[in-house]
């Protein structure tokens, strides 16, 4: 069965600085991986995908993120943080051997200071 | 509109009172999920329906159940709520066909059982 694993429940950078938020996963399988965010009193939004095409992966309002598969790791980057990017943030994995159902890992608060 | 709804947004019920969540959707797909969030706990699987004759428990279904009245529609009953439910509730939905792409989402029904 997968896994996803996000290390660090909370987050916090200053405007400008650089966003790492980090995924690990465990799959039996080659992985589909997803990260949504959650804005306050909001829904998840997918922000960007990896479905086995290119590894390094951009997605909306400036994400992105490279998967490694030695490290099996899906780790989320933006070069300037802004303080609309405070929210929660979900890593996911996709197993092709169960109908393509998402596992998600425990997500991670971002807060941006000014 | 929404492509996926969720109704009631907010709703206080008293402990052993029987509540229903709907969710409804415009996208056309086949599946239907709804998972509970708690802080720090991510996002957890109650039920997912593949189809209309398709009903799955998830990993924590105990205390709940659920009706896919069309493909459309996709509910959730707590027949007896206790405190403990008190949680954020999401409805999702995705395509079998294009399963990769990840799952829509609605906005969530915040739940609190007093």
């Amino acid at each position: 069965a997968q896994s996803v694993t996000q290390l660090g429940s909370h987050v916090s950078v200053s405007e400008g600085a650089l966003v790492l938020l980090r995924c690990n996963y465990s799959s039996s399988v080659p992985p589909y991986l997803f990260w949504y965010v959650q804005y306050p009193n909001q829904g998840l939004q997918l922000l960007l995908k990896y479905t086995s095409a290119a590894t390094l992966v951009k997605g909306i309002n400036g994400f992105e993120a490279e998967f490694k598969k030695s490290e099996t790791s899906f780790h989320l980057t933006k070069p300037s943080a802004h303080m609309s990017d405070a929210a929660e943030y979900f890593c996911a994995v996709s197993d092709g051997n169960a109908g393509n159902m998402l596992t998600f890992g425990g997500g991670t608060r971002l807060m941006v200071k000014p | 509109d929404a492509d996926v709804t969720q109704t009631p947004r907010n709703r206080i019920t008293k402990t052993g009172k029987r509540i229903m969540l709907e969710c409804s959707q415009t996208k056309g797909h086949d599946r239907m999920y709804w998972y509970r969030q708690d802080p720090g706990l991510g996002l957890r699987l109650i039920y997912y329906s593949f189809d209309v004759k398709d009903i799955n428990k998830g990993e924590i279904s105990d205390g709940y159940s659920v009706s896919r009245q069309a493909q459309a529609k996709f509910s959730l009953s707590l027949e007896s709520a206790i405190p403990n439910q008190t949680a954020l509730y999401f409805c999702a939905t995705s395509d079998s066909r294009t399963s990769n792409y990840g799952y829509t989402f609605g906005s969530g029904t915040r739940l609190t059982v007093v």
